[in-house]
């Protein structure tokens, strides 16, 4: 079974603080995503990834950066934290055949107080 | 702008009926449609797909139909069981790695 595992389910920070989400697959795919899930707005894509050392912005990348060192890990930084970066944190990975389906880790609860 | 909206937040169903659920997208160029559930806590699972070239696709209780005139698609699932209460997302893509979610639809399926 594929797994993405992510690093914390709930976390709590204060504002201006630097926060560190982290994501690992080990299923060797080579793609892998970041996004967060707000109440009416569904899943919304932050950053993405097609290999190691590479990153493209999503729809909504203000305020975060990302880190792909090693193919299985895929970090989401918060630079300095702000409460409307408040929501459910998702990792997703994905092989690069086309329309093969994303995996989902289980998400990160991030409140910013 | 958003390409995939899904226009019902939330549906209620009794169990053993059909559940329906919308889903409708502005960009033409998409030609492949997956659905994804969501139970509160955990991530997304993939349900089913379809592909721009079928109009229908169906998988025991759950059937995908595309209509690429009207750029509208909705997933059926019949019956519905209690178990299927969740956040349903469609998830159209057009380059095949990268996916557009659609808002959601939270469906209650009442036993």
């Amino acid at each position: 079974d594929v797994k993405v595992t992510q690093s914390s389910r709930y976390l709590v920070k204060r504002t201006g603080e630097k926060v560190f989400l982290e994501c690992v697959q080990d299923m060797d795919h080579e793609n892998m995503f970041w996004y967060r899930q707000d109440p009416g707005l569904g899943l919304r894509l932050i950053y993405f990834s097609y290999d190691v050392k590479m990153k493209e912005k999503g729809d909504i990348p203000e305020g975060y950066s990302v880190s792909r060192e090693k193919k299985e890990r895929f970090s989401l930084i918060l630079e300095s934290a702000s409460t409307n970066q408040t929501s459910m944190y998702l990792c997703a990975s994905g092989s690069p055949i086309i329309n093969e389906k994303l995996f989902f880790g289980s998400g990160t609860q991030l409140s910013v107080l | 702008d958003q390409q995939v909206k899904q226009n019902s937040p939330s549906l209620s169903v009794q169990e053993g009926r059909i559940s329906i659920l919308n889903c409708d997208y502005t960009n033409s160029m998409f030609d492949y449609f997956l659905w994804y559930k969501k139970y509160p806590a955990e991530g997304p699972t993939f349900l089913i797909s379809i592909s721009s070239i079928k109009d229908k696709n169906e998988d025991g209780r759950f059937t995908v139909f595309l209509n690429k005139s009207a750029k509208h698609l909705s997933l059926h699932i019949v019956p519905s069981q209690p178990g299927d209460s969740a956040v349903y997302f469609c998830a159209p893509t057009n380059t095949g790695n990268q996916f557009y979610f659609g808002t959601g639809t939270s469906l209650t399926v009442i036993p």
